[in-house]
Parts: structure tokens; sequence; C-alpha cells
């Protein structure tokens, strides 16, 4: 069966320093990944979504990036984080193909900025 | 771009009392998504609808694809407290990306 890992769980950061959140899914090959945004506790914001090595769409202009380098890895990351950023972060996959499909999401990651 | 309005988007009620929750939305969409999140948890699929008119059943849950496909309902029977959490209702059009509901939120009093 398919799983998807997403750490740290917990991440209290200064202002201005960098950030690295990381996500893996397990069991299923050229998956669709997506990192969400949600600020208390309520809306997903969709942040990226790639569909394969290297293939990476923006959704929203902001002081974060986001890389897959393998197949089942994606990559959230900022050089410098704002307070702003603070919030939690959502892993998501989804098998490629149009209508149907449906995501599935990793546990969460939060994030202070401080 | 595609957007969806559910509601209501908070609910407070008695444990053993029934919910319903539903999402509307400005087109036509081929798939509609339910899922619940749990506090510091990532939401989780509830039930998944692909076609119009579709009735489904999860437990104590029943979500229908609206008819028209531009809405969709959720249902909660019996309420227990565990059933506590943001619901989240999501639809999918032409693209690859999904698009979210602002959630509701269920408290539930014993």
């Amino acid at each position: 069966s398919q799983t998807i890992h997403q750490w740290p769980a917990t991440l209290v950061q200064p202002v201005g320093s960098p950030l690295s959140l990381e996500c893996t899914v397990e069991g299923t090959s050229n998956p669709n990944l997506y990192w969400y945004r949600q600020a208390a506790g309520r809306g997903l914001q969709l942040l990226f979504y790639s569909v394969g090595i290297g293939q990476i769409s923006s959704e929203v202009p902001q002081n974060l990036s986001a890389s897959r380098p393998q197949d089942r890895q994606f990559i959230l990351s900022s050089k410098k984080l704002l307070l702003s950023d603070s919030g939690f972060y959502l892993c998501a996959w989804s098998v490629g193909g149009g209508a149907g499909n449906t995501i599935y999401f990793g546990e969460g990651s939060w994030l202070t900025v401080v | 771009g595609q957007q969806l309005n559910q509601s209501p988007q908070s609910m407070f009620i008695q444990e053993g009392e029934d919910v319903s929750m539903n999402c509307t939305s400005s087109s036509i969409f081929n798939t509609w998504l339910w899922y619940k999140q749990e506090p510091g948890e990532g939401p989780v699929l509830l039930i998944a609808l692909y076609k119009a008119g579709e009735l489904t059943s999860n437990g104590r849950l029943t979500a229908q694809f609206g008819i028209t496909r531009k809405d969709s309902f959720l249902n909660i029977s019996a309420s227990i407290p565990s059933d506590v959490g943001i619901y989240f209702c999501a639809g999918q059009g032409g693209s690859e990306k999904l698009v979210f509901g602002k959630g509701t939120k269920l408290t539930v009093n014993p």
C-alpha cells in the first residue's frame, strides 16, 4: 500500500533562517506531488505541485521554493524565512491521469517562525 | 478560477444528532471528495465521488455528488464526540488540481 511521510513534524526557526521540509512517498511510481499550507487550522492553500522529476509549478509567488530531485521525493525550501511563513505545511500525493485524481495527505509539519 | 462555497463554517451539536454540510461550486466538477482533519494532523479522505448522482456511504457518513455536478453534501448520522474536527470538501474539474472548500468546523457536545 502507499504511504507518505514528511518531516520534521514541528520546527521553530528564527526570521531570516533557511528552511527545508522533506516529503517521500512509498508504494507508487510517478505520483503527482503537492505542497499545501494551512493557516490557523482553516483553508488549504496550494503552494507547489509536480507531475514529474524536476517539474515544479508554483501557484503562489512567495518566499518559498520546491524541488523534486527524485520520483518520490518532494522538498519545500526557503533561503530566508519570514514571520508570515509560519503555518501548517502539508505534503500530498495523487496518481496522475486527469479526472478522478484523489489526493492523499501526509501528517503535516508545523512551522513557527520567531 | 474555480471556487467552492462550503457551509456552514461551523456547527455546534449534541451527541446523537445528525449533521449535514454542503459545498457548491461556480463550475462543473468531475470529482467530489470529502476529508476530515483533526487538530495537528493532515486531512484524511472520507468519501470520494466520481459520478453525478452518486450516493456513497462510509459507516455513519453519507455523501452525494449533485446531479448538476456543481454541488455535494455530506451527512453524518448519530454524531459521536470523535466526529469533532474540520471537514473539507474538494472538487476537481478538468485540471489535475483540486479546489478545496474553507472547511466546516464540527463540535459535538457529549
